[in-house]
């Protein structure tokens, strides 16, 4: 069964280190997102992607926050200068094809990205 | 905006027992809601979805959950919860390009 990959599982970084979370999804997915973990917190939304361009964030993708569709296949996320407050499990999801958005989202397993 | 509401962030459930985790939805226009589950250490997998079809929707390992427009609800529920369901369960309804996720609740399953 097709799934979404994300890699590193589990990043440790110093504070200031620019990190890159790495997401490969499914592979005739269009649209594409990264949401976050705090520990102890829910699920939040940080970016959706479509067409090589960003098509919605929220007020926590900040300019410290990039994405990229570097290749045909993979997704990344980029945190130019990490702070504390960054620590979380980010999640990549992909979804839709040329027939539509569809209605379901599938998630990666996540990277837990410490920053110390 | 549309956004869900979960209550009680640890529930506790005798193996055997029914299930139900409860989910309150606010949105302005007919919504798509899901149920989400994350076992420790894994990602988030779909339970179940509810896109304007029929309003009570079955999904995986057992677990269904009914649309009621005039309660604004998508309470999740199982007949006999299982130890394997011990994790945690998060409601979210989809808002444009987004999904908004409620705070989830955690399944712990006594033996």
């Amino acid at each position: 069964e097709p799934e979404v990959t994300q890699t590193p599982s589990h990043q440790v970084t110093q504070m200031g280190q620019e990190v890159i979370l790495r997401c490969v999804p499914i592979s005739n997915h269009l649209y594409f997102y990264w949401y976050r973990q705090i520990l102890g917190q829910k699920v939040e939304f940080l970016v959706s992607f479509y067409n090589n361009e960003i098509s919605e964030k929220s007020e926590i993708f900040d300019d410290q926050f990039s994405v990229e569709r570097p290749d045909g296949s993979n997704f990344t996320l980029k945190i130019r200068s990490t702070k504390l407050e960054d620590s979380a499990m980010y999640f990549c999801a992909s979804e839709g094809d040329s027939r539509g958005k569809g209605t379901e989202a599938f998630f990666g397993q996540g990277t837990r990205l410490t920053v110390v | 905006a549309q956004s869900v509401t979960q209550l009680g962030s640890h529930v506790s459930v005798s193996e055997g027992a029914l299930v139900l985790l409860r989910c309150n939805y606010s949105s302005s226009v007919p919504p798509y809601l899901f149920w989400y589950v994350q076992y420790p250490n894994q990602g988030l997998q779909l339970l179940l979805k509810y896109t304007s079809a029929a309003t009570l929707v079955k999904g995986i390992n057992g677990f269904e959950a009914e649309f009621k427009k005039s309660e604004t609800s998508f309470h999740l529920t199982k007949p006999s919860a299982h130890m394997s369901d011990a994790a945690e369960y998060f409601c979210a309804v989809r808002r444009n390009n987004r999904l908004a996720f409620g705070k989830g609740n955690q399944v712990v399953v006594i033996p």
